[in-house]
């Protein structure tokens, strides 16, 4: 089992509507987690992070964390052509380092 | 604001080749990575440091080595570079980890070995 899962995608959705994004992880000791957006041929960039179980909303990003499900999910509301992208949910199980998942490609049409 | 540079946004090397890729942070950051990324295998560690001199293999530090001699800067070597080493190379700096901090990347090196 892989330590962090994320549907490969591609998720596809119209303008406007919500993308939810899901994220799975193995390490119950996990304490933070972290949601990052990565156009095509450049690095990731950080959009959000959660600790704590529940929500978490910045903007059109809402962060949502289960840790007795050991899961966590990024939605975008009014999602827009400009937020196509690959989405990579990272863990940080111990301290000293940061898991990734392989990433969800979104593809918002117009 | 964040800034992690690399030396080199492409590379074009021969098989057997020492190729060195070097990242630098101006934030004072403890903890440097070096992840390379293929497609649908995402990101995977190769070597970090969380302090000068100090490093720690990843999960794929095999055919790679790293130097961390200043804090500002970290570098990745492949020794003998081989045809599976073309990928895209990430470079990245963080605080040290608590529940606050994430890390900052550089905008890669992509390798291409022949």
């Amino acid at each position: 089992q892989k330590e962090v899962e994320q549907n490969s995608g591609p998720l596809s959705v119209p303008e406007g509507a919500i993308a939810s994004l899901n994220c799975t992880y193995s390490d119950r000791g996990s304490q933070s987690f972290f949601w990052y957006r990565q156009y095509s041929g450049k690095s990731p960039e950080l959009i959000m992070f959660i600790y704590s179980n529940g929500d978490k909303e910045d903007g059109r990003f809402t962060a949502q964390l289960n840790k007795a499900s050991q899961y966590v999910s990024l939605l975008i509301r009014d999602s827009q052509p400009s937020d196509s992208a690959t989405y990579l949910c990272a863990v940080n199980p111990n301290n000293n380092d940061m898991r990734f998942g392989a990433g969800t490609r979104l593809t918002v049409k117009p | 604001d964040v800034k992690v540079t690399q030396s080199s946004r492409y590379l074009v090397k021969r098989t057997g080749e020492k190729v060195f890729l070097e990242c630098v942070q101006d934030m004072d950051h403890e903890n440097m990575f070096w992840y390379r990324q293929d497609p649908g295998l995402g990101l995977r560690l190769i070597y970090f440091s969380y302090d000068v001199k100090m490093k720690e293999k990843g999960d794929i530090p095999e055919g790679y080595s790293v130097s961390r001699e200043k804090k500002e800067r970290f570098s990745l070597i492949l020794e003998s570079a081989s045809t599976n080493q073309t990928s895209m190379y990430l470079c990245a700096s963080s605080l040290p980890f608590g529940t606050q901090e994430t890390q900052y990347f550089g905008p890669g090196t992509r390798l291409l070995v022949l």
